[in-house]
Order: C-alpha cells, then structure tokens, then sequence
C-alpha cells in the first residue's frame, strides 16, 4: 500500500521560505508513469491545487503562485519536495502531498485525479 | 473563488439519497475534461471517491456515483449514511490555466 507522509516546519516567518518534503513508501517514485503534487488547504476553506511534477520532471504550477513556487523530486530518496518563497499569512494552510494517476481520454483530452494522499501538515505563517 | 461552482451544503436522513452538483465552464467541463470527486471526512485529508466521471477505486462502495453532462457534473449517494457526513469535493483540468487541476469550493454533507 503507497503511503505518503509530509514533513518540514510547521512555522515560517512571513517573507521566509516553506520547505516541505513528502517521503513516499510502499513503492517506488521510479514505478509507472506517475506525477507528485502539493495541493494545499486554508483553514476552515477548500482545496488549492498548487502544482505538480509530471514523470518526465516537467513542473507545473497554479498561476498565482508562478514564481515563488518550485517543486523538485529526488528519486534516488524516494521523495518530493515543495519550496514557497516569500511567504505571507496568506499561506498559512495544510499543505497535502499527493500521487497524480493522469490519462488521456478517449478523445484525446489529459486528465489527471490525485489518488494516493498524505495526512497532510499545517504550516502556519507568523512572526 | 473557485473555478467549479458546488452548493454549500446539501443535508439528507439516512436512507436517502442526496447528490452534489459541480458547475463549470466551457474551459473545463464544458470542454469535455473529466471530472474527480473526493471526500474528506472531519480532520482527515481528502479520499478519491470517483475517477474519470464515473469510476469508483476498489473499496468504494457502489452507494457512489459520479455522471457528467455539459457543463456540470454531479455526484450521487444513495442510501445515506451518519459516516457519509463529510465535505465533498469535485477536480477537474482547465485547459486555460496550464496544466492547473481545478477544484470546486467544497459541499458539506450533513446527515440529519
């Protein structure tokens, strides 16, 4: 069974970096064509796609977070990691890692689902 | 603001049968992406619950059921249950946002 678990600080002060890893077991990051994503989640609101890393190392990211956001993989440890630059309150949120299962559909459409998640972390952001 | 549109909240007696909309637009589900439900019960981090607009992983039971037509999507539980109470959550691909995976805002299940 694939387990996901995240782990960094839980407090960053504001204009500091978030750095997050998610360790991934039960499997290899190296099996299948699968893509690792950061999802994250505000307290008390929804879901936030922040971005992912597809199997072929290209990363993606959310618009509004293009620039301060980068996420990077190391197969050899089995593990992905989150860095958010220049962080303010606003960021304060649960910040989920999680496997992308992505496929093309029947008309060619790419489409992905996040099925595998982790228990999640809260990082909150204050001086 | 979210990109999918989701009802606040939906409540029903056990037994029931409730379903939660999720409205797009013609960047996303109106442009034939599929659509994800997930379900993350109080304190715990999100499930999938429906894949590919219909398709429930192993160990869902088939009380679940996701259909999609247009623009909007909608997930169905029948024979409600007091451990189905949870926030329910539809994804989706918008085509314009480069590669961004969109969520809707959420739905509170509450079971009376």
């Amino acid at each position: 069974q694939l387990q996901l678990q995240e782990s960094g600080s839980g407090l960053v002060k504001p204009s500091q970096t978030l750095s997050l890893t998610c360790a991934v077991s039960g499997d290899s990051m190296s099996s299948g064509d699968y893509s690792w994503s950061w999802i994250r989640q505000p307290p008390g609101k929804g879901l936030e796609w922040i971005g992912y890393i597809y199997h072929g190392g290209t990363t993606y990211y959310i618009p509004s977070l293009k620039g301060r956001v980068i996420i990077s993989r190391d197969k050899s440890k089995n593990q992905f990691s989150l860095k958010l630059t220049s962080v303010t309150a606003a960021d304060t949120a649960v910040y989920y890692c999680a496997r992308v299962g992505s496929y093309y559909d029947s008309s060619g459409r790419f489409s992905y689902y996040f099925d595998y998640w982790g228990q999640g972390m809260l990082v909150t952001v204050s001086s | 603001q979210s990109v999918l549109t989701q009802p606040p909240s939906v409540s029903g007696a056990p037994g029931q049968t409730v379903t939660i909309s999720c409205t797009g637009s013609s960047s996303d589900i109106g442009a034939g992406y599929d659509v994800h439900w997930y379900q993350q019960l109080p304190g715990t981090a999100p499930k999938l619950l429906i894949y590919g607009n219909n398709k429930r992983p192993s160990g869902v039971p088939d009380r679940f059921s996701g259909s999609k037509s247009g623009t909007s999507a909608s997930l169905a539980i029948t024979g409600l249950q007091a451990d189905d109470e949870a926030d329910y959550y539809c994804q989706s691909y918008d085509r314009n946002l480069s590669g961004s995976g969109v969520f809707g805002g959420g739905t509170r299940l509450t079971v009376l």
